[in-house]
């Protein structure tokens, strides 16, 4: 059965600092692999994609990294901010799923406290 | 450049009654995805639909749920005679490709209260 799971689920850091966020899937053979974040209430914003042939990816202050190996994926989130409070969702596409499903882990809540 | 749409943003239904939820994918985008968020728990695949074709609809219970995604207009997720264990945001996605090189995105859902 094709799994993710993300830990912490909730985690609160004061402004400023630097944190990671932890995503792990039981199937190496993936597809790709996409970062969301979901605020309370609304939709999903995609942050980062990596593909199965990448190591990682950065945009601004994020940067996500993948170890097909170990199964695991990190989020590193520079220099927080209160803005950065949300949800962060962790997606799977695995090779074995013929469907081009997404597998979601059930998300890291994530506080920056000013 | 519109996103992905989904109207309505909230539903309330009697148990009994019918609900439909409506998605307009990006422009140019003809795969579209449709999952379902309990309270406290992931987002969960429901189905995934090509221009008037149905590709894989494990995710979606056998009754009661349909969906639906015509040569024009939106996608359609129909669920009839709604419980209370329906109510949940319920998300559609889209992408250009099957491969989905460029990932997904995501509306900002629909939430479903059957009363």
């Amino acid at each position: 059965k094709q799994e993710v799971t993300q830990i912490p689920a909730a985690l609160s850091v004061p402004e400023g600092e630097n944190l990671v966020l932890n995503c792990s899937f039981t199937d190496s053979a993936i597809y790709n692999l996409q970062w969301f974040r979901q605020d309370p209430g609304k939709g999903l914003t995609s942050l980062l994609l990596i593909q199965s042939s990448q190591r990682e990816q950065t945009s601004g202050r994020l940067n996500a990294s993948l170890d097909k190996s170990s199964g695991r994926s990190t989020l590193y989130i520079a220099a927080s901010q209160p803005g950065d409070s949300a949800t962060y969702l962790c997606a799977v596409r695995f090779l074995s799923d013929t469907g081009n499903q997404f597998y979601f882990g059930t998300g890291t809540s994530l506080t920056v406290i000013p | 450049n519109a996103g992905v749409m989904q109207n309505p943003r909230h539903l309330v239904r009697r148990r009994g009654q019918e609900a439909r939820l409506r998605c307009s994918p990006v422009k140019g985008h003809s795969h579209v995805y449709w999952y379902r968020q309990l309270p406290e728990e992931g987002l969960k695949f429901m189905v995934y639909l090509q221009k008037e074709n149905i590709i894989d609809e494990s995710g979606m219970p056998k009754e009661r749920f349909s969906a639906e995604f015509p040569k024009e207009g939106p996608s359609i997720l129909r669920i009839q005679q709604v419980v209370r264990g329906d109510s949940a945001a319920y998300f559609c996605a889209s992408s250009q490709h099957k491969t989905a090189n460029y990932g997904y995105t995501f509306g900002s859902g629909t939430r479903l209260t059957v009363v």
